[in-house]
């Protein structure tokens, strides 16, 4: 069975930084890309960042470029968020998901976590 | 990259179809056939109904169906049950930005 537990998520004042971790288990962890995708409160679903099987390609939304970076251990099987420069509009709920394709980017997500909370508030 | 665009509400009675439309540009929905659709119930994660457009993941209802035309993709449910209520999200690959969402379509079953 795909589990996807996601941790990490604190209230932080804007300007603050933090890492989101995401643990996997019950699939071939460094056979898939993986993403992260927000939801504001009450909001709907954002992208927020993509990082291949193997670790060697990321990208990321126009609201995250340059602060977010995506990374990913696949000996612990865990994916990580590190979060800089954090603003009032980041606080939201971020998911990790799994994309559906071996080796590929299908840019669909299969599997998702419960998600994680991050308030950035002073 | 903008959003997708959803309407904000669909009702509909049990037994009943609705579409819940979702409409793009010639940068993401016109130009690839890479359109999912997510069922989201309240607290909740999201989860897959359709890929590729059209195709349902093994598990998912045949109640479920997608469809595109142009720059549009289209979310159908036939049959509706109460346990169909819910939010949908459409989503589709979008060139160098890569992912967009729509905004989110609240389906009521009467």
């Amino acid at each position: 069975e795909v589990q996807l537990v996601e941790s990490g998520g604190v209230v932080v004042q804007p300007g603050g930084s933090l890492r989101l971790s995401c643990a996997a288990s019950g699939f071939t962890f460094d056979d898939y890309a993986m993403h992260w995708v927000r939801q504001a409160p009450g909001k709907g679903l954002e992208w927020v960042s993509l990082i291949s099987w193997d670790g060697g390609s990321t990208y990321y939304a126009d609201s995250v470029k340059g602060r977010f970076t995506i990374s990913r251990d696949n000996s612990k099987n865990s994916l990580y968020l590190q979060m800089n420069s954090l603003r009032a509009e980041d606080t939201a709920l971020y998911y990790c998901a799994k994309d559906r394709v071996r080796s590929a980017y299908s840019y669909t997500f299969d599997y998702w976590g419960q998600g994680t909370l991050v308030t950035v508030s002073s | 990259q903008s959003a997708l665009t959803q309407p904000a509400s669909v009702s509909g009675s049990p037994g009943q179809s609705i579409t819940i439309s979702c409409t793009g540009t010639s940068s993401d929905v016109g130009s690839y056939n890479l359109v999912s659709w997510y069922q989201q119930h309240p607290g909740k994660a999201p989860k897959l109904m359709i890929y590729e457009g059209s195709k349902r993941p093994s598990g998912v209802s045949n109640r479920f169906s997608g469809s595109k035309s142009g720059n549009t993709a289209s979310l159908t449910i036939s049959g509706l049950q109460a346990e169909d209520e819910a939010d949908y999200y459409c989503c589709s690959y979008a060139g160098s930005s890569p992912v967009v969402f729509g905004g989110g379509t609240k389906l009521t079953v009467l």
